[in-house]
């Protein structure tokens, strides 16, 4: 049972355009993290975020944080074939992190 | 190393086989976490060690799944019985502790046939 709901589920756009995968809970977690999962590999920590209401930008990667700390978005600028991959939100709650069923992005050369 | 390392990468059983999926993490993480990652979900939690205690494994699914870190440092993951709906991948993740990213190994596919 997935506790944090993402949207959408799957996200196939052409390189260059711009994309914004949502995480949604109705419970409010310590900390929110976000993953980039590749085929055949473990997730790979992107960003954590603590603060409601905080920013945080990687480069063509913005991650925003709700007030409420219950979601969150990921917005990528220009995205590249690079890209591509399963992103996964996690909330923390202590040492748990309770994951999202992901969202699948290709991005199109 | 520098990574943690999970073996074996694939493994299939027959069903009603026993199983151990082995974890390296980094070192000198003390924490140190299963998932378990069905097909088309996010990982779930299976249980969670600081140093060689067990300090929650609420999320392991039956009896027959069994898990230990006797030195503090590498982890087996022991599966008894397999059944199919065992089948999925199992990810071990190592944090330096409570509040930190994990770091997660590249996983073991186990497929129960």
């Amino acid at each position: 049972t997935q506790l944090l709901e993402q949207s959408p589920q799957f996200l196939s756009i052409q390189e260059g355009e711009n994309l914004t995968v949502y995480c949604n809970s109705s419970s409010v977690f310590s900390s929110l993290q976000w993953y980039r999962q590749e085929p055949g590999e473990g997730p790979v920590l992107l960003v954590t975020v603590v603060t409601g209401g905080e920013v945080k930008k990687l480069k063509r990667l913005t991650f925003q944080f709700g007030d409420a700390r219950k979601d969150s978005s990921l917005h990528i600028t220009a995205a590249q074939p690079g890209d591509t991959g399963l992103y996964l939100c996690a909330g923390a709650d202590d040492y748990k992190l309770s994951f999202g069923a992901g969202t699948t992005v290709t991005v199109r050369a | 190393g520098a990574g943690v390392s999970q073996s074996p990468r694939y493994k299939v059983a027959k069903r009603g086989q026993d199983v151990a999926l082995r974890c390296d993490p980094i070192s000198g993480h003390v924490s140190l976490f299963w998932y378990q990652q069905a097909l088309g979900q996010g990982p779930e939690f299976l249980t969670y060690f600081q140093n060689e205690a067990q300090l929650d494994k609420s999320g392991l699914p039956s009896d027959r799944f069994f898990a230990e870190r006797p030195e503090g440092s590498v982890s087996t993951l022991k599966i008894q019985r397999t059944q199919q709906e065992d089948s999925a991948v199992y990810l071990c993740a190592s944090s330096p502790g409570t509040g930190y990213g994990y770091t997660f190994g590249s996983g073991t596919r186990l497929t129960v046939v």
